[in-house]
């Protein structure tokens, strides 16, 4: 149980386009979800916390008109990446929080590489 | 500012031999602290967390609040357990966010 789906697992895109990412809990309902980015043998740098129903809280310095996220349902949240541009290149991570019998666990995704050209 | 330090980059060590992955966190009441693990080309994954106080693929790991540490242990390294360790807590507000610590690659070397 508990698995985190993303798509699409990679994209290439123009510069000045827009990209949309999904998040889908498959097997559990997510209230919280999170968006990280992920540089090559770094650490994650966690971007914003995405509430089902409500407006995501983003991180110091993460333009939240730049990088758009809805969570609309228990089990789906997007982020979508305007006008990308190639330092928007990275590792997109998202992961849902999972609440069972009082504990919480976040449960990642595989990923999504987005390449800007 | 609450923290989580891993204060090692890299570790490598032989097959056979054991193996701590240090973790300090800045004190904070009592905290809730993980170790997540992510091998190569696998998505990120939750190895063990200290309420379980359980043994996870021979890994253990024992909180020391006078030390503010939470290391991960196992006696005998194997060559599959070379990945990506990352220590985390929850952050204490109302945000359910984690705090990351930078994270140690581990290479078993045969």
């Amino acid at each position: 149980g508990a698995v985190v789906s993303q798509h699409p697992s990679w994209v290439i895109c123009k510069s000045g386009t827009s990209v949309k990412i999904e998040c889908r809990s498959l097997d559990f309902q997510a209230t919280t979800m999170f968006w990280y980015r992920q540089f090559p043998k770094q650490s994650l740098m966690l971007m914003a916390t995405s509430n089902e129903g409500s407006k995501a809280t983003y991180e110091q310095g993460v333009e939240k008109d730049k990088f758009l996220i809805n969570h609309a349902s228990l089990t789906l949240s997007t982020l979508t990446v305007t006008s990308a541009h190639p330092e928007d290149s990275s590792f997109y991570i998202c992961s849902a929080l999972d609440r069972v019998g009082g504990q919480e666990t976040q449960y990642f995704g595989p990923g999504t590489r987005l390449l800007v050209l | 500012a609450q923290r989580v330090t891993q204060p090692e980059k890299l570790l490598s060590v032989f097959k056979g031999a054991p193996v701590e992955l240090k973790c300090n966190y800045s004190y904070s009441g009592s905290p809730e602290l993980f170790w997540y693990v992510q091998y190569s080309r696998q998505r990120l994954q939750l190895l063990l967390r200290h309420i379980s106080r359980e043994s996870i693929k021979g890994f253990t790991a024992d909180l020391n609040k006078g030390e503010t540490s939470f290391h991960l242990k196992k006696p005998f390294a194997q060559e599959e357990d070379s990945a990506m360790y990352y220590c985390a807590r929850p952050n204490a507000g109302n945000n359910r966010k984690l705090i990351w610590g930078l994270g140690t690659s581990l290479a078993v070397n045969p």
